[in-house]
C-alpha cells in the first residue's frame, strides 16, 4: 500500500519567516495530494491540494509543489502569523475510493 | 448545514466493554470514513463506505466493525474494548464521483479512553 512520510515532525519560526513542511510517497500510481491543518483541539481542515497534472499552486500566502519524478511534495507558507501554529498533515491518494494516506504530521510553532 | 457530527463527544471504558461510535452527515456525500488519531501516528483509515450498502477495510480494521444504516449516518463498534484502542476516532465524508477530487470533510471526534 502507500505509505506518506513527512518532515520534520516540528518546525519552529520566528513570526513573518517562511515555513516548508515536505513529504515523499511510494506509490507512482498516487494522483491527489491534499494538505490539511489542524488546531488544538479541532477537527483537521483542508487548507490547499494539489493533482499530479500540477507542479505548483498557491494561494495566498501558501504554496504547495508536486514532484512526481522524486515522488515527494511540499508545504511552504510565507510570512507565518502566530495563527499559522497548528499541525499540518499532508495526505496522498491512489484509487478512485478517495482513500487518504496520511503522513504522520507536523507541529508548527510560530512563534511572535 | 451542520456538516458531519459525531457522538459521543468523550468515552471512558472499561478493558472488554463494547460500545458505538455515531456519525451523521447532511451534505449528501456518497463517501464516508472513520480514522483513528494517535500521537505521532497521523490519521490512519479504519474502515470507509464508498456508498450505502458497501463498507471496506482501512489500514487498521482489527477489532472494529462499521455499519453504513443509510446515506447520512456510518458508525463503528468496538466489541470488546482494548487499551490499545485510546485514541481520538474522526470521522469524514466526501463526494466521489469516478476520478474526480473531492475534499474530505471531518467530524469534531470522539476521544475514547480504554482502561
Amino acid at each position: 500500500g502507500e505509505n506518506v512520510e513527512q518532515h520534520p515532525s516540528t518546525l519552529s519560526v520566528q513570526e513573518g519567516d517562511s515555513a516548508v513542511i515536505k513529504c515523499t510517497y511510494s506509490d507512482s500510481a498516487s494522483n491527489y495530494f491534499p494538505w490539511y491543518k489542524q488546531e488544538l483541539g479541532k477537527r483537521p481542515q483542508l487548507i490547499i491540494d494539489i493533482r499530479s497534472n500540477v507542479g505548483e499552486k498557491k494561494d495566498q500566502r501558501i504554496a504547495v509543489t508536486l514532484n512526481k519524478t522524486a515522488k515527494h511534495f511540499s508545504l511552504h507558507i510565507t510570512e507565518t502569523q502566530p495563527e499559522d501554529s497548528a499541525v499540518y498533515f499532508c495526505a496522498a491518494r491512489v484509487n478512485a475510493g478517495n482513500m487518504l494516506t496520511f503522513g504522520g504530521g507536523t507541529r508548527l510553532m510560530v512563534k511572535p | 448545514n451542520a456538516g458531519v457530527t459525531q457522538t459521543p463527544k468523550f468515552q471512558v471504558l472499561k478493558t472488554g466493554q463494547s460500545m458505538t461510535l455515531q456519525c451523521a452527515q447532511d451534505m449528501n456525500h456518497n463517501s464516508m470514513y472513520w480514522y483513528r488519531q494517535d500521537p505521532g501516528m497521523g490519521l490512519r483509515l479504519i474502515y470507509y463506505s464508498a456508498s450505502e450498502g458497501t463498507t471496506d477495510k482501512g489500514e487498521v480494521p482489527n477489532g472494529y466493525n462499521v455499519s453504513r444504516l443509510n446515506k447520512r449516518e456510518f458508525s463503528l463498534r468496538l466489541e470488546s474494548a482494548a487499551p490499545s484502542q485510546t485514541s481520538v476516532y474522526f470521522c469524514a465524508s466526501s463526494e466521489v464521483r469516478g476520478f474526480s477530487y473531492n475534499e474530505q470533510f471531518f467530524g469534531p471526534g470522539t476521544r475514547l479512553t480504554v482502561l
